[in-house]
């Protein structure tokens, strides 16, 4: 399968742990977006690289969340003490620079106890 | 900031045409994007138009883009259980493409 994978599927956290969440996008895919998805909602945008720089972050993305992508290959994102409003689903979207396609793995569904 | 208004719900017969409407406010979006999303699944690209485009045509998909009303739609013939999901609107553009999403129209189709 060359398609975007995230990995784990599914996080169960209590409140105040950290987490990390990886993606790993199709191969050699420039760009790499984190969104997150929350119930009854479209996803809402976080952050986006392209390569290895993170060239955007939204107001969403509070000092708790980090993320990167060290090699410009996969990345990882980071929510240190969570909280029960951190309970979302999280999405990765790969597309290649000359292109406008995005495709999206298959999420990572966290909820915050 | 941008903003994606979808109807809520659409239900249809097998067999039927399905059409999702979708209204944006930002005129510059450069891309408009459909994407399907079932059950515990991630979303998948239906179709995407260009902004100098009025219409766009794949196999059983349609799309329809009126720039000056800034309106979208999804049309769909020959409506399949198969079929039935939440279809998302989004809008991109700009120098990182980031999406914006609509809420999503649940689309049931019944036998």
């Amino acid at each position: 399968d060359t398609g975007v994978s995230q990995d784990p599927r599914h996080k169960i956290t209590k409140r105040g742990q950290n987490v990390t969440f990886r993606c790993d996008p199709i191969s050699e895919h420039n760009r790499l977006y984190w969104y997150r998805q929350t119930l009854g909602q479209g996803p809402e945008f976080l952050t986006y690289f392209q390569n290895e720089a993170q060239l955007e972050k939204s107001r969403l993305l509070s000092d708790r969340f980090s993320a990167e992508r060290p090699k410009g290959s996969f990345s990882t994102l980071e929510i240190q003490r969570t909280e029960q409003g951190d309970s979302a689903m999280y999405l990765c979207a790969s597309s290649p620079l000359a292109y406008n396609e995005q495709f999206f793995g298959p999420g990572t569904r966290l909820t915050v106890l | 900031g941008e903003d994606v208004e979808q109807s809520l719900f659409l239900s249809v017969r097998e067999g039927d045409s399905s059409v999702i409407n979708c209204t944006y406010t930002d005129s510059s979006s450069t891309y408009l994007y459909w994407y399907k999303q079932e059950p515990g699944a991630g979303l998948q690209l239906l179709t995407y138009i260009f902004s100098n485009m009025d219409m766009k045509q794949d196999q059983r998909l349609t799309v329809l883009l009126n720039k000056k009303d800034k309106h979208l739609s999804l049309r769909i013939a020959d409506t399949q259980t198969g079929d039935s999901a939440i279809y998302f609107c989004a809008a991109g553009g700009g120098a990182t493409n980031k999406l914006i999403f609509g809420t999503g129209t649940l689309l049931a189709v019944q036998p």
